[in-house]
């Protein structure tokens, strides 16, 4: 299985700051990695595709990059609805894996 | 619109048996690969098993292999998870999900259900 390292757990911000979320994987997956935005009690929302592709209704504040091993998620000016906890998965090959999860909280 | 709604989950003893359900609408079902991904209380996601759109692939985490089975009745927009010999372990919220490549085992989850708890106590 491939592990995946993601930073930091829990990111202290306030509205208007830029934030970075990092995904390492354990081996190359190319671009096969997805995020995800998940609010207290809610589903999962998909956020961000092979890599750096933005879903379909994702404010364009969110973006993404990286390739091979090392991704990151950046927000660039975080409003109040950003505060959530973000999840990468890659899906390069089985069994396809999330991050453990990092939680972007009000500072 | 597309919507998947699970249904149920509830209260199990270790040892005991649970089947859920995922009832699909608003796109074609049939051509979909399907998952269930879960979510233990407080934790982070957990990939439990793929069904492709025919049924003729399916892939499990070793942590279900052996006592879970997904499987899909396309007649009835319908994703089932037959969850046997139930741990402590498997208490978590279950959501059914959909991967947005229609022909793919692997992907992208682009839709997913609001999910369905599964306590296994005593």
């Amino acid at each position: 299985a491939i592990w995946m390292t993601q930073s930091p757990s829990l990111l202290s911000a306030s509205t208007g700051d830029r934030v970075t979320i990092s995904c390492r994987m354990s081996q190359g997956i190319s671009s096969y990695l997805a995020w995800y935005q998940q609010k207290p009690g809610k589903a999962p929302e998909l956020l961000i595709y092979a890599a750096s592709t933005l879903q379909s209704g994702v404010p364009s504040r969110f973006s993404g990059s990286g390739s091979g091993t090392d991704f990151t998620l950046t927000i660039s000016c975080l409003q109040s609805e950003d505060f959530a906890t973000y999840y990468c998965q890659q899906y390069y090959s089985f069994p396809p894996t999330f991050g453990q999860g990092t939680k972007v909280e009000i500072k | 619109e597309v919507q998947l709604v699970e249904s149920g989950g509830g209260l199990v003893k270790p040892g005991g048996s649970l089947r859920l359900s995922c009832a699909a609408s608003g796109f074609t079902f049939s051509s979909y690969s399907m998952n269930w991904v879960r979510q233990a209380p407080g934790k982070g996601l957990e990939w439990v098993s793929s069904i492709s759109s025919s049924s003729s692939y399916i892939y499990y985490a070793d942590s279900v292999k052996g006592r879970f089975t997904i499987s899909r009745d396309n007649a009835k927009n319908s994703l089932y998870l037959q969850m046997n010999s139930l741990r402590a372990e498997d208490t978590a919220v279950y959501y059914c999900a959909r991967l947005a490549e229609a022909a793919a085992g692997l992907g992208r989850i682009d839709y997913w259900g609001q999910g369905t708890l599964v306590t296994v106590s005593s």
